[in-house]
């Protein structure tokens, strides 16, 4: 159990466009969400956290209205990248707490977002 | 300081070798403790998780936590080349699931 569906897991983009990524909670209520960005040999970086229904809380130095994150109901979050640029190009993670075992987080597959 | 401390590697061993992975964390807060494996370009994978000081073995794998020297260890035995990828120690408190703080993780390649 406790498996996290992230969406899609591979977007090329042109610069300026917009680009969203799904992330599901599939057989658990996922009280809490959060995204990360990982560069390359790095470890992760927690971007934001957000609850269902309320918004988002960003971590320091992430822009709000560069990376949107709507948590509309207990099993689905997105992530949108406002006019993207090629340095919003990285490996985009969510992850989902609520799951089989309360205190732990569930991953997903990432999503790696390529921008031109 | 960071609060989690992970030996970065790479650490490369034979297949069959016993592989020793570690970190220390300075908070004492922390109440729960996970083991993470992630493959390259994927989102990582809850392999070991633990609440308390001691061992907790799952087929291969052994996860150990000294509460007192803050430190915790992932143990793989007779290790396989399918067991290479990086591994993330993370920790966090109690309650529902609340931010994790990562250790920066340990690249291991297992060479057949």
């Amino acid at each position: 159990g406790a498996v996290v569906s992230q969406h899609p897991s591979w977007v090329i983009c042109k610069s300026g466009t917009s680009v969203k990524i799904e992330c599901r909670s599939l057989d658990f209520q996922a009280t809490t969400m959060f995204w990360y960005r990982q560069f390359p040999k790095q470890s992760l970086m927690l971007m934001a956290t957000s609850n269902e229904g309320s918004k988002a809380t960003y971590e320091q130095g992430v822009e709000k209205d560069k990376f949107l994150i709507n948590h509309a109901s207990l099993t689905l979050s997105t992530l949108t990248v406002t006019s993207a640029h090629p340095e919003d190009s990285s490996f985009y993670i969510c992850s989902a707490g609520g799951g089989g075992v309360k205190n732990i987080q569930y991953f997903g597959a990432g999503t790696r977002l390529s921008v031109l | 300081q960071k609060e989690v401390e992970q030996d970065p590697g790479p650490l490369s061993v034979p297949e069959g070798a016993i592989v020793s992975l570690n970190c220390t964390y300075s908070n004492s807060a922390f109440q729960y403790f996970m083991w993470y494996r992630q493959y390259s370009r994927k989102g990582p994978e809850l392999l070991m998780y633990t609440y308390s000081s001691g061992n907790k073995e799952d087929g291969r794998f052994t996860a150990q936590v000294d509460k007192s020297s803050k430190y915790i260890s992932l143990f793989i035995r007779d290790s396989q080349p399918s067991d290479s990828a990086t591994y993330l120690c993370a920790m966090g408190y109690s309650g529902s699931a609340r931010q994790l703080t990562f250790g920066s993780g340990t690249q291991l390649t297992v060479l057949p």
